[in-house]
């Protein structure tokens, strides 16, 4: 199993460019989620999804959209990226959907994102 | 809502010295997890504690729970320079689906 992927490893964008972070598991899990984490922040939740075709959002929605076509793959599009956005962005996989906080986060390597 | 403190913030210690983090909440905590990461990696789970009361043994560290579910504490015995990183809580509330990490506690390891 290669666990949680992300991709790229790194971006570099201009103010109001629109990119797409990939993520992806291949661990069958329903609950995916997107966090950002910047210093002295901790990890703050982006948005979540509970299975196919569900999604809601977190604490830091705002300039993010997620789908969730497939069980293996959560996408987070930055639709006009701002100076703001810079962070470093953490894709996470859960087996339950229902009780998050009783199963192990399997977190990939991160996306760290600079905006000028 | 949930309100959950994590200190300190930051942590500097002798190589061997011991090395304690702590999670408080103002309301009752269903269960809390513990992780780490290194720097320049990802979070790493460490344990779950559920019971009220409840401590958990992994090597040098010790994780606890408290008798009122409000706070959770992580201690290293004898740090070494492999623990250095950042120590995070997560918790969610009753019935949600979102599961909220405290704002961590590094810790740096002097040799």
């Amino acid at each position: 199993n290669a666990g949680v992927t992300q991709t790229p490893k790194f971006q570099v964008l201009k103010t109001g460019q629109s990119m797409t972070l990939q993520c992806a598991q291949d661990m069958n899990h329903e609950y995916m989620s997107w966090y950002r984490q910047d210093p002295g922040m901790g990890l703050r939740l982006i948005h979540y999804s509970v299975g196919a075709g569900i999604t809601d959002q977190g604490e830091v929605p705002n300039g993010y959209n997620v789908s969730r076509s497939t069980t293996e793959d959560f996408p987070l599009r930055l639709l006009s990226a701002a100076p703001s956005q810079t962070s470093v962005y953490f894709c996470a996989s859960s087996s339950d959907r229902y009780k998050v906080s009783s199963y192990e986060q399997y977190f990939g390597p991160g996306t760290r994102l600079t905006v000028t | 809502g949930q309100q959950v403190m994590q200190i300190p913030q930051y942590q500097h210690v002798q190589e061997g010295e011991d090395f304690t983090t702590y999670c408080n909440s103002s309301t009752t905590l269903s269960n809390i997890q513990w992780y780490k990461q290194r720097p320049g990696g990802h979070p790493v789970f460490l344990i779950q504690l559920v019971k009220s009361g409840e401590v958990k043994k992994q090597k040098r560290l010790t994780f606890q729970f408290g008798e009122a579910k409000k706070n959770s504490s992580l201690h290293i015995t004898a740090t070494q320079t492999t623990d250095v990183g950042t120590y995070f809580c997560a918790y969610s509330g009753a019935g949600s689906y979102q599961l909220t990490f405290g704002k961590g506690t590094k810790l740096s390891v002097i040799p």
